[in-house]
């Protein structure tokens, strides 16, 4: 069964650095997203993205963050410049479609800022 | 904004007991609605959705009926295991596919 991958599994980096999180979503999906959950905490949406461009943001994907699908396989989240409440889980998700469609999550990043 | 509440934990409850998880949800349109479980130190695995109203999501014995007078859409299963322990989430995907999630609630399965 196909399914989204993501890798690093878990990335430690120093506050200020930038860190790009890799995802290759479902090979036949066309929407592609990114979710964080803090530990302890809720799911959050970030970003959707479709046809190279983001679909939709939420508060939280300021200026420091971008995406980016470079090819054909791969979506890439960058955080330019880490803060330490940065540091949480991050998810991305892929669906066939935009509407209500079944989004399907990676194993998630874990991502730790000291 | 689209929002959802679940039932607050921590659950825990013996093997073989029904289980309840409430989750209502306030929406814009025609959402879909999701079930997610989380096992400990693991990902988002699909539990069962729905996408109209009245439409019943099941999977491995856990149930949600699609409310939309009530705008709930409450996770249930007749027989819990102990394998069952993980945190499930209820959420909802609106029209331009984004997803807001409940807070997330704690089953714990004692044998």
């Amino acid at each position: 069964e196909p399914e989204v991958t993501q890798t690093p599994s878990h990335q430690v980096t120093q506050m200020g650095q930038e860190v790009i999180l890799r995802c290759v979503p479902i090979s036949n999906h066309l929407y592609f997203y990114w979710y964080r959950q803090i530990l302890g905490q809720k799911v959050e949406f970030l970003v959707s993205f479709y046809n190279n461009e983001i679909s939709e943001k939420s508060e939280i994907f300021d200026d420091q963050f971008s995406v980016e699908r470079p090819d054909g396989s791969n979506f890439t989240l960058k955080i330019r410049s880490t803060k330490l409440e940065d540091s949480a889980m991050y998810f991305c998700a892929s669906s066939r479609e935009l509407s209500t469609d079944t989004q399907y999550f990676g194993p998630g990043t874990r991502l730790t800022v000291l | 904004g689209n929002s959802v509440t679940q039932m607050e934990g921590p659950v825990t409850l013996s093997e073989e007991a029904f289980l309840t998880i409430n989750c209502t949800y306030t929406a814009t349109g025609y959402p879909s609605l999701f079930w997610y479980v989380q096992y400990p130190g693991e990902g988002l695995q699909l539990l069962l959705k729905a996408t109209k109203a009245d439409d019943k999501g099941s999977n491995k014995g856990f149930e949600a009926t699609y409310r939309k007078e009530t705008t709930s859409f409450h996770l249930e299963k007749g027989s819990v295991q102990v394998s069952d322990s993980a945190v499930y989430f209820c959420a909802l995907v609106n029209n331009a596919g984004k997803s807001t999630f409940g807070d997330g609630t704690t089953l714990t399965v004692k044998p």
